[in-house]
């Protein structure tokens, strides 16, 4: 059964701080990984995807990826109140042709003012 | 572009009743992938359909199901609902089979009560 891990939280942090979110898979195949965002009561919005090793940036938000140690990890850089939601990590079980996401539990984010 | 839309946004239904949730996906998006969210056990994925085919299925029992139309439309259907169906239906939609357009796009979903 593939698995995706994510501390439930709540991950509370000052507003301007950096906030972390990490995630561990256990396919070692896995090849795509996604950070999804989801307000209460609404559907998850996709924030950031990432299929290398390394970091990718976007805006305030940095993406990571270790496929050695089965780590995908987020970085919001200036958290503000409105990133205030949880953080759902979802890698592709990718095995031919498939488009399924396996979710991670989600991470609570609290920015307090 | 417009989003995924679906409908409707909210069902109550009764036990043993059946129920059809449609989906429309992003101009020019060929996958359409259901998901069912609840509390305990957070997203769980359904089915997968791409140019009109199921590809993949997730461990729900047969009582689920659902088809895709010549426009990528997509519908799923729920026969004989018990309690435990309740739920948020999200539907996802993606450009195609390549590694790099796997990226999913969710609709606002449909919450259904079933009473």
């Amino acid at each position: 059964q593939k698995e995706v891990e994510q501390n439930s939280g709540p991950l509370s942090v000052p507003e301007g701080a950096i906030a972390s979110l990490n995630c561990t898979y256990s396919d070692r195949g896995s090849q795509s990984f996604f950070w999804y965002r989801q307000y209460s009561g609404k559907s998850p919005e996709l924030i950031m995807s990432i299929y290398s090793n390394g970091d990718k940036e976007d805006g305030r938000f940095t993406a990571q990826l270790n496929k050695a140690s089965q780590y995908v990890s987020l970085l919001i850089r200036d958290s503000q109140p409105s990133d205030s939601a949880t953080y759902l990590c979802a890698v592709n079980d990718y095995g031919g042709a498939t488009n399924k996401l396996i979710f991670g539990t989600g991470t609570l984010l609290a920015v307090q003012p | 572009k417009a989003g995924v839309t679906q409908t409707p946004r909210y069902l109550i239904k009764t036990r043993g009743q059946q129920v059809t949730l449609s989906c429309s996906p992003i101009s020019g998006h060929r996958s359409v992938s259901w998901y069912q969210q609840t509390p305990g056990q957070g997203l769980q994925f359904l089915f997968e359909y791409f140019s009109e085919t199921q590809r993949n299925k997730g461990n729900f029992p047969g009582r689920f199901s659902g088809r895709q139309f010549s426009n990528s439309r997509s519908e799923m259907n729920v026969s004989t609902l018990e309690l435990g169906d309740s739920a948020l239906y999200l539907c996802a939609s993606s450009l195609a089979a390549r590694e790099a357009s796997y990226e999913q796009y969710f609709g606002p979903g449909t919450r259904l009560t079933v009473t």
